[in-house]
């Protein structure tokens, strides 16, 4: 079945800085690829996702990236504001399979 | 509209005992799924429900764990003699639409805590 590993476990980043967050899959026949922010104490909620297709999408300060070849894709959040502190979760799905395969996380905090 | 909502929100029970968690998707979504999510841990799938489909229990730790889902209503998944490790929080997603790549809308979880 699907491996997701997601690096790192931790970040810290200065407010306004760059964080980046990446996950690798095991699965070649993965093809959409979501991110969840997870406040404390919170449910899940679906920031960004992407789709084999295409190799990056944006949407205002959150970016992510996609390497099929490599079985690689980042979160990238620029100008990073306290309201970012959260754990961020990757997840890869497979054609005709809508289970989601998680990685374990990354805890952000932005350091104000 | 509503979310997807779960009950109860805390549960505490003790050890053999047996405890039964509710999920309420969103009116219409066809998909439902259950996680588990060790304290400071990640989502770990547990079953799927998609129509009228079997259900994909691969995610099921043991035969303690069962759930069923009444057509695309509600769910209820039970965990029989609980253990310590049983103690987690337990998230229902339900989607609204067949097919890979829907957004999974999450419930705000039962706090299983196994005495």
């Amino acid at each position: 079945g699907e491996n997701v590993e997601q690096h790192p476990s931790t970040l810290s980043v200065q407010e306004g800085d760059s964080a980046v967050i990446k996950c690798t899959y095991s699965d070649s026949a993965s093809n959409y690829f979501p991110w969840y922010k997870q406040e404390l104490g919170k449910r899940p909620q679906l920031i960004i996702d992407i789709r084999s297709n295409v190799g990056e999408k944006k949407d205002q300060r959150i970016a992510v990236t996609l390497n099929k070849t490599a079985k690689h894709f980042s979160l990238h959040i620029t100008e990073t504001q306290p309201e970012d502190s959260a754990v961020y979760f990757c997840a890869a799905s497979s054609r005709g399979n809508e289970k989601l395969t998680f990685g374990t996380g990354t805890r952000l905090t932005i350091i104000p | 509209g509503a979310g997807v909502s779960q009950s109860p929100s805390n549960k505490v029970t003790e050890k053999g005992k047996d405890v039964e968690l509710r999920c309420d998707p969103i009116s219409g979504h066809t998909a439902l799924y259950w996680y588990r999510q060790r304290l400071g841990q990640g989502l770990e799938f547990l079953i799927y429900f998609q129509g009228n489909s079997a259900p994909d229990k691969s995610g099921l730790p043991s035969d303690r764990f069962s759930a069923e889902r009444t057509g695309e209503s509600v769910s209820t998944l039970t965990i029989q003699r609980t253990q310590q490790e049983d103690s987690a929080v337990y998230l229902c997603a339900s989607s609204g639409l067949a097919g890979v790549g829907n957004e999974q809308f999450f419930g705000p979880g039962t706090r299983l805590t196994v005495l």
